[in-house]
């Protein structure tokens, strides 16, 4: 099962409300990832946990807020949103064992963000 | 600055016939090369993946050919059929969890 889910499918959220986006894995893969991607684009690399903690986060804006509750778990929690934050969000896991950091990223379908 | 670069941004192709995608990369330390297919509206899915110490791999009608010299490797779709029309990146890894990933070559197979 290579499977990594991502609930809710679609959000439009307003630029004052709180949301989060949740993401769920059942691999035993202990890397976990947040991408955002703009339409004909690639993805962009926002955080990655491994071993539930933060190892990267890419300058991200202070209104994006991620939270790695367990090994199977990753959330986005959204605040003070801008327009042009709406995109594809997608999360992604690997193995992610000691120097491995290299092997297979899985993603999940995405959660389609709209900012009003 | 996009560490790997792929062309074509998008080539449309008949049925039966060969796609064919290029990258190129600089940075020496990368040593895992993945290529990921992407439906509209889904998540990319991986497609088929390389490393440095083999020239090519084949599964199935996808090939990845890989030049090291050149730092540059290719995607080869055989017998193309309307199902692959998706959109295609190349992606390059070291041991630093990132993937850099290609533009994005968006492939139509025309029946």
């Amino acid at each position: 099962d290579t499977e990594v889910t991502q609930t809710p499918k679609h959000l439009v959220m307003g630029m004052t409300n709180k949301k989060s986006l949740k993401c769920e894995q059942h691999m035993g893969h202990r890397a976990m990832y947040w991408y955002k991607q703009k339409a004909k684009k690639p993805p962009e690399l926002m955080f990655v946990y491994s071993y539930e903690k933060l190892s990267i986060n890419e300058s991200v804006p202070s209104r994006f807020s991620p939270e790695c509750p367990n090994s199977s778990l990753l959330n986005l929690h959204l605040h003070a949103l801008q327009p042009e934050d709406s995109a594809l969000y997608l999360c992604a896991s690997s193995q992610g064992s000691q120097g491995r950091r290299r092997e297979t990223q899985y993603f999940g379908p995405g959660t389609r963000l709209l900012v009003l | 600055q996009q560490q790997v670069k792929q062309s074509p941004q998008s080539l449309i192709v008949q049925k039966g016939g060969i796609s064919i995608i290029n990258c190129a990369y600089e940075n020496t330390a990368f040593d895992y090369f993945p290529w990921y297919q992407q439906f509209p509206g889904k998540g990319p899915a991986l497609l088929i993946a390389i490393r440095p110490d083999v020239s090519e791999k084949k599964e199935g009608r996808f090939t990845i050919s890989f030049n090291k010299s050149a730092k540059q490797f290719s995607l080869h779709i055989m017998d193309s059929q309307p199902g692959d029309s998706a959109t295609y990146f190349c992606a390059a890894a070291s041991n630093d969890y990132k993937l850099s990933f290609g533009a994005g070559t968006t492939v139509t197979v025309r029946a």
